[in-house]
């Protein structure tokens, strides 16, 4: 198993700021992934971070938005940048460790609400 | 695209009931989890499981390649099971798609 620590566990912003979460993993691992969960919405995969290479942002999130770092194999930092209202969410980290057996295991999240 | 869908969206149980959550999904996968999310926000990946069936404590997953089904089912329900139940099914390159949960109220 890991062990995934995120910080902070929730914050509560003003619009037009930025706020970085970090991810802590007890192990290293290779792959690490941001995930953002709306309201009542299911998770959406906001980008994948490899150490040691630019992340990989799927559609619909750009860099500029959400800046990723990953300077070690057991720590990454999500940015969300000029906050919104509609970027109030959970945000959850997770690691790939086997990937033989194809298992990810998911940080506590960050609960953001941006006024 | 993937598309998962849950069934049901919400299911609320009696203490002691057998639970039985589905979910179907569109396209060929190499894995499908089923995760655990409590009201905190906190995500546990309860199982991982490409064919058959795994079994943990009370907790029993299926899957059917064939038919792209899989069921989570919960056995001598409690209330502390009350939680969002995530299908999550895998491609090749690790990346999960979700669907959107169901939520478990057991009531005592």
């Amino acid at each position: 198993s890991a062990v995934i620590s995120q910080k902070p566990s929730r914050d509560i912003c003003q619009r037009g700021t930025s706020l970085t979460i970090q991810c802590q993993v007890d192990s290293q691992v290779t792959m690490m992934f941001w995930y953002r969960q709306q309201p009542g919405q299911s998770l959406t995969l906001i980008a994948t971070a490899n150490q040691g290479s630019e992340a990989t942002y799927e559609s619909g999130f750009v860099i500029d938005k959400f800046p990723i770092s990953r300077p070690n194999l057991t720590f990454s930092t999500l940015t969300v940048s000029n906050m919104s209202p509609e970027d109030s969410s959970i945000y959850l980290c997770s690691v790939e460790r086997d990937r033989v057996q194809e298992t990810q295991y998911f940080g506590p999240g960050t609960r953001l609400l941006v006024l | 695209k993937n598309e998962v869908e849950q069934s049901p969206q919400n299911l609320t149980a009696q203490e002691g009931e057998f639970i039985t959550i589905n979910c179907s999904y569109s396209v060929g996968i190499s894995a499908l989890h089923w995760l655990q999310q409590h009201p905190g926000g906190g995500i546990v990946s309860l199982f991982m499981l490409s064919s058959g069936k795994k079994k943990h404590g009370r907790l029993i997953a299926t899957i059917n390649i064939q038919e792209k089904h899989s069921s989570l089912h919960i056995t001598a329900s409690h209330p502390r099971d009350s939680a969002v139940y995530i299908c999550a099914p895998t491609y090749s390159n690790y990346k999960l798609t979700f669907g959107k949960g169901t939520l478990l109220t057991v009531n005592p």
